[in-house]
């Protein structure tokens, strides 16, 4: 069964250094995106991507934070400055998106942790 | 944000009996509604959705029910398994309005005990 696969399962960075977060996200999706959870609260959406552009972005995705479709198949997140509060897990998510009624499936994670 | 909610953090039930996870929300332009489950260190995990148009949906042991006037929705597991055991989470989008962004809840911890 495919599955959005996403690397490193694990970063660890020092404040203000920059990170790039990798996912592969299914091969036929169309829509593309970047949720967060910090530890103990909500999954929060991040930034959504189609036709190689942003379609919409929170008040989370600030100048410090793009997206890139840089291929056919990756997507990433990078962090241009981490802080201390960018500490959480980083979801990518992919859908088909035919008719906007459609299920994302996510990855499993990338758990960034800033020092 | 409080935008879609779950009230319970934790439910506790027997193996074989009904789970009730429940979800209100309070923005009218919802539209679809999705839930989730989560075990540690592993991606959310699609189970089950509904559109509006719908007030039931059923796949499997699964089920979603949706009341609109209410804006509340609730997913029953029938048996419930062990294997069940994990955090679900109710999302909702509005892809009129904002394409495939998902709000969800807090969370709800399901244990199932044998």
């Amino acid at each position: 069964e495919p599955e959005v696969t996403q690397t490193p399962s694990h970063q660890v960075t020092q404040m203000g250094q920059e990170v790039i977060l990798r996912c592969v996200p299914i091969s036929n999706h169309l829509y593309f995106y970047w949720y967060r959870q910090i530890l103990g609260q909500k999954v929060e959406f991040l930034v959504s991507f189609y036709n190689n552009e942003i379609s919409e972005k929170s008040e989370i995705f600030d100048d410090q934070f793009s997206v890139e479709r840089p291929d056919g198949s990756n997507f990433t997140l990078k962090i241009r400055s981490t802080k201390l509060e960018d500490s959480a897990m980083y979801f990518c998510a992919s859908s088909s998106g035919t008719s906007g009624l459609e299920e994302q499936f996510f990855g499993p994670g990338t758990r960034l942790t800033v020092l | 944000d409080q935008q879609v909610k779950q009230n319970s953090p934790s439910l506790s039930v027997q193996e074989g009996r009904i789970s009730i996870l429940n979800c209100d929300y309070t923005n009218s332009m919802f539209d679809y509604f999705l839930w989730y489950k989560k075990y540690p260190a592993e991606g959310p995990t699609f189970l089950i959705s509904i559109s509006s148009i719908k007030d039931k949906n059923e796949d499997g042991r699964f089920t979603v029910f949706l009341n609109k006037s209410a804006k509340h929705l609730s997913l029953h597991i029938v048996p419930s398994q062990p294997g069940d055991s994990a955090v679900y989470f109710c999302a909702a989008s509005a892809p009129g309005t904002s394409y495939g962004k998902l709000t969800f809840g807090q969370g709800t911890i399901l244990t199932v005990h044998p």
